[in-house]
């Protein structure tokens, strides 16, 4: 089974600088899709940048942009020029590329992001 | 453009009480729908999921049941509740398409309280 790792509970960035959040993922599939969500304190579930394994080039997103290491089953978001609103849960999620229970998407704990002004 | 409706956003159920949550989605055909529940300073564990209309499947045993009545509904229940099942209900929606299975689109999400 899939199982998906975010080891920083919570991490704290200064208004305007980059912070990384890490995620480490275990899967034995070849193919898959991976995504990293934001959770507001309004607890919407929003989609921040999604990755396609197949796909060397990492997806970016305006100050969004990931770093995928496919061989090391890694998956670190990167945000730039830290803005308040960007204080949120965000959350690595894990799917394969086909339907069924495969096909449900598989969440890491969440790192809570702070903004310091 | 799809959306998604989940209600109500806030409920508080006195413990043995029945439960029906609700979730539609617009604006797509034969989604897979989800049900995922949060618990305070968790992530999200996947209790059911349907690919079609009667469709359901479960992910972990639990006082829950889901229903799948037409094709963009999706209900969540329970006969008698109990103080675990106090948390936040988040519905989802996804499509697959030649290229695989993409993001899912959520709901804003009901705050459950048992009390």
């Amino acid at each position: 089974a899939q199982t998906v790792t975010q080891s920083q509970p919570e991490m704290s960035v200064q208004e305007a600088e980059t912070v990384t959040l890490s995620c480490t993922y275990d899967t034995s599939e070849s193919d898959y899709y991976l995504f990293w969500y934001k959770q507001p304190p309004s607890r919407q579930m929003i989609l921040v940048i999604r990755q396609e394994a197949y796909k060397q080039q990492n997806a970016t997103e305006n100050r969004f942009s990931v770093n995928f290491q496919k061989a090391a089953k890694s998956f670190s978001l990167k945000i730039s020029d830290s803005q308040l609103g960007d204080a949120a849960m965000y959350f690595c999620a894990y799917r394969s590329k086909y339907g069924g229970s495969q096909g449900n998407l598989i969440f890491g704990k969440g790192t809570k992001l702070s903004v310091k002004p | 453009s799809q959306t998604i409706h989940q209600w109500p956003a806030t409920l508080v159920q006195p413990v043995g009480s029945p439960l029906s949550l609700e979730c539609t989605v617009e604006g797509t055909s034969n989604p897979n729908l989800y049900w995922y529940r949060q618990a305070a300073g968790r992530g999200l564990q996947l209790l059911f999921y349907s690919v079609g209309i009667g469709q359901i499947s479960s992910e972990v045993p639990q006082n829950l049941s889901a229903s799948r009545p037409q094709d963009r509904q999706f209900i969540l229940s329970s006969k008698k509740l109990l103080l675990s099942d106090s948390g936040f209900y988040l519905c989802a929606w996804s499509v697959l398409g030649r290229q695989g299975g993409t993001e899912a689109f959520f709901g804003q999400g009901t705050r459950l309280t048992v009390v």
